[in-house]
């Protein structure tokens, strides 16, 4: 299993800011996930942040709005940038396993007001 | 686009009774099927992940299927408990580690 941390665990925000949170892994990994779950719909990938090339976005989702730095094996940044109403939803970050099992953080439960 | 669902939505059941839901997926080019378990203000937990037609696995009370010919997976909670209360979510996986999730079925359990 892997052990990870996220940081906030929660925040309410001002439209118009941005906030960035942090992942922690307890272990050095080669993958990195975010994903986003919005009230009422499904967690849904953002994007796949891979140690010392840019980050991977799926459709609907673009640099400019959720910038994502990972240093290096252990540690990734999801930044939520001019937050409105509808960024209000819960970040997590997740790491790969071989044997294709993955675990979560704790999760990060962002207010935009 | 490729769709997960997951049915009920929400169940609510008395402590003791058996339950069971379910997830569909699209049958072609599968890869694996992962069940979580999620509660509130904690970590998705990771209950199984199978990848083979006809797979059948077990931890503790609860128990999944799997077939990938129809596309579709069962999860079993025998003689459900209050702390069995949670979301129960479906994943279809690739290759490269991207998960796609049902919407997931909320489990309420009475004493």
């Amino acid at each position: 299993s892997a052990v990870i941390s996220q940081k906030p665990s929660r925040d309410i925000c001002q439209r118009g800011t941005s906030l960035t949170i942090q992942c922690q892994v307890d272990s050095q990994v080669t993958m990195m996930f975010w994903y986003r779950q919005q009230p009422g719909q499904s967690l849904t990938l953002i994007a796949t942040a891979n140690q010392g090339s840019e980050a991977t976005y799926e459709s609907g989702f673009v640099i400019d709005k959720f910038p994502i730095s990972r240093p290096n094996l252990t540690f990734s940044t999801l930044t939520v940038s001019n937050m409105s109403p509808e960024d209000s939803s819960i970040y997590l970050c997740s790491v790969a396993r071989r044997g294709g099992e993955q675990y979560f953080g704790p999760g990060t439960r962002l207010t935009v007001t | 686009i490729l769709n997960v669902e997951q049915s009920p939505q929400s169940l609510h059941v008395q402590e003791g009774d058996s339950t069971n839901f379910t997830c569909s997926f699209p049958s072609s080019n599968f890869y694996a099927l992962h069940w979580y378990r999620w509660e509130t203000a904690k970590s998705p937990e990771a209950l199984f992940v199978m990848t083979l037609n006809g797979d059948e696995k077990k931890k503790g009370r609860i128990s999944a299927t799997l077939n990938t010919k129809e596309g579709y997976s069962y999860l079993y909670i025998k003689g459900s408990q209050p702390e069995d209360s949670a979301t129960y979510l479906c994943a279809f996986g690739n290759q490269g580690g991207k998960l796609i999730f049902g919407q997931g079925t909320e489990l309420s359990v009475k004493p």
